[in-house]
């Protein structure tokens, strides 16, 4: 089936500092990526759709030039999350879809754990 | 109000029960109504997805919507420990193509 891979699964840096998570699909080509944030007893909240080879698109309230999303091939897909701080802490999951824009194909990696101190 | 309700429980009940998780929605233009689980710290397993009004059986799992009342569930016959999760409802609209969570309902099944 359908394989979806993130790294690191855990990660905890310093305030200020730039952390990057990865994002693969492993065994199908991804046409879009998406990004996901997650806060404890919360849903799953949507920050970004990525195309390959085009400009990601932000939802309202996602500061572009705070995460960072590169879409440069077809497996893979990476946030960058810039200037962490302490509220940037959360559970980052992102998606793949084999198709453009369709959310309802889209398969889910295990997550990367962000702790800014 | 938020677009999908979903009580957060969690839900305790004995192996072998039948479990009920339910969703209610606000937006009549969610077309497409998913069922996902998540074990712990780990993404979320699409377990369900469904079209259209009325229910649609796969082994344990029986998803049910009714777009009259703008409610979807999910039942679990025969419950095992091993359907210990968070499920979550997802909901998707047509004219934004943007899939909605809930929040998940915590399902603890105990032995």
């Amino acid at each position: 089936g359908a394989v979806v891979s993130q790294h690191p699964s855990r990660v905890i840096c310093k305030s200020g500092t730039s952390v990057k998570i990865e994002c693969r699909s492993l065994d199908f080509q991804a046409t879009t990526m998406f990004w996901y944030r997650q806060f404890p007893k919360q849903s799953l909240m949507l920050m970004a759709t990525s195309n390959e080879g085009s400009k990601a698109t932000y939802e309202q309230g996602v500061e572009k030039d705070k995460f960072l999303i590169n879409h440069a091939s077809l497996t893979l897909s990476t946030l960058t999350v810039t200037s962490a701080h302490p509220e940037d802490s959360s559970f980052y999951i992102c998606s793949a879809s084999p198709l453009a824009g369709v959310q309802e194909t889209q398969y889910f990696g295990p997550g990367t754990r962000l702790l800014v101190l | 109000q938020k677009e999908v309700e979903q009580d957060p429980g969690p839900l305790s009940v004995p192996e072998g029960a039948i479990v009920s998780l339910n969703c209610t929605y606000s937006n009549s233009a969610f077309q497409y109504f998913m069922w996902y689980r998540q074990y712990s710290r780990k993404g979320p397993e699409l377990l369900m997805y469904t079209y259209s009004s009325g229910n649609k059986e796969d082994g344990r799992f029986t998803a049910q919507v009714d777009k009259s009342s703008k409610y979807i569930s999910l039942f679990i016959r025969d419950s095992q420990p091993s359907d210990s999760a968070t499920y979550l409802c997802a909901m998707l609209q047509s004219n934004t193509d943007k899939l909605i969570f809930g929040t998940g309902t915590r399902l603890q099944v105990f032995p």
